[in-house]
């Protein structure tokens, strides 16, 4: 099991211009959570999906917005990009059947560089 | 508001010494308290959490509701534990798997 793998593992964008990130969860997970990692700060959460509807959202602009696909793979899109979106992107799964606060499992995070 | 701090940015240590990495939080509830580990060139990974209440390489965390802390305690630092470690605080509600809330993190150096 390869665990959470994200895509792409690095990218340069300019101000304005609009991205998406993508995110398999681990094997039997059914829930998918974006975090924003600054230099030198911890995560940031960003919001959470589940049975394909966003179910929490974190202190983000509506620039930032998501989708979950059936298959639980799910993507951040973020538009009008500004120079502060530049940061590493991470993607966490968990299994919310099997109970309150399953443990998360993030991936290696996508480095997102605005010009 | 919910909020989790770490002191320390950074915290060096010779081996074999004791390894005390602080952790205060503040929510009204009932939170859950959740340790993290990223080693170099490796993944956020989970260390531990407090209701598993359990021993993970040496390491355990005692949460005190009192002084709301969930400090990170080992008896004697190994070259291997040298990390950045975050302390992580989950609203528990609902029966879902709920937002994480991170600290700053502390950098772990043991020296030889």
């Amino acid at each position: 099991d390869a665990g959470v793998t994200q895509s792409p593992t690095h990218l340069i964008k300019t101000r304005g211009q609009q991205v998406t990130l993508r995110c398999s969860p681990k094997s039997g997970h059914d829930t998918v959570s974006w975090y924003q990692q600054a230099l030198g700060q911890g995560p940031q959460f960003i919001f959470q999906y589940y049975e394909e509807e966003e179910r929490q959202r974190g202190n983000f602009p509506d620039r930032f917005s998501g989708h979950q696909f059936p298959n639980y793979s799910s993507e951040l899109n973020v538009n009008a990009l500004l120079l502060g979106d530049s940061a590493l992107y991470l993607c966490a799964s968990s299994w919310t059947a099997g109970g309150s606060n399953q443990p998360q499992h993030f991936g290696d995070g996508t480095r997102l560089s605005i010009l | 508001a919910q909020r989790v701090t770490q002191p320390e940015k950074l915290l060096s240590v010779f081996k074999g010494a004791p390894v005390e990495l602080k952790c205060n939080y503040s929510y009204s509830g009932s939170p859950e308290l959740f340790w993290y580990v990223q080693y170099s060139r490796q993944r956020l990974q989970l260390l531990l959490r407090h209701i598993s209440r359990e021993s993970i390489k040496g390491f355990t965390a005692d949460l005190n509701k009192g002084e709301t802390s969930f400090h990170l305690k080992k008896p004697f630092a190994q070259e291997e534990d040298s990390a950045m470690y975050y302390c992580a605080l989950s609203e528990s509600y609902g029966g879902a798997t709920n937002k994480l809330i991170f600290g700053t993190g502390t950098l772990l150096a043991v020296q030889p």
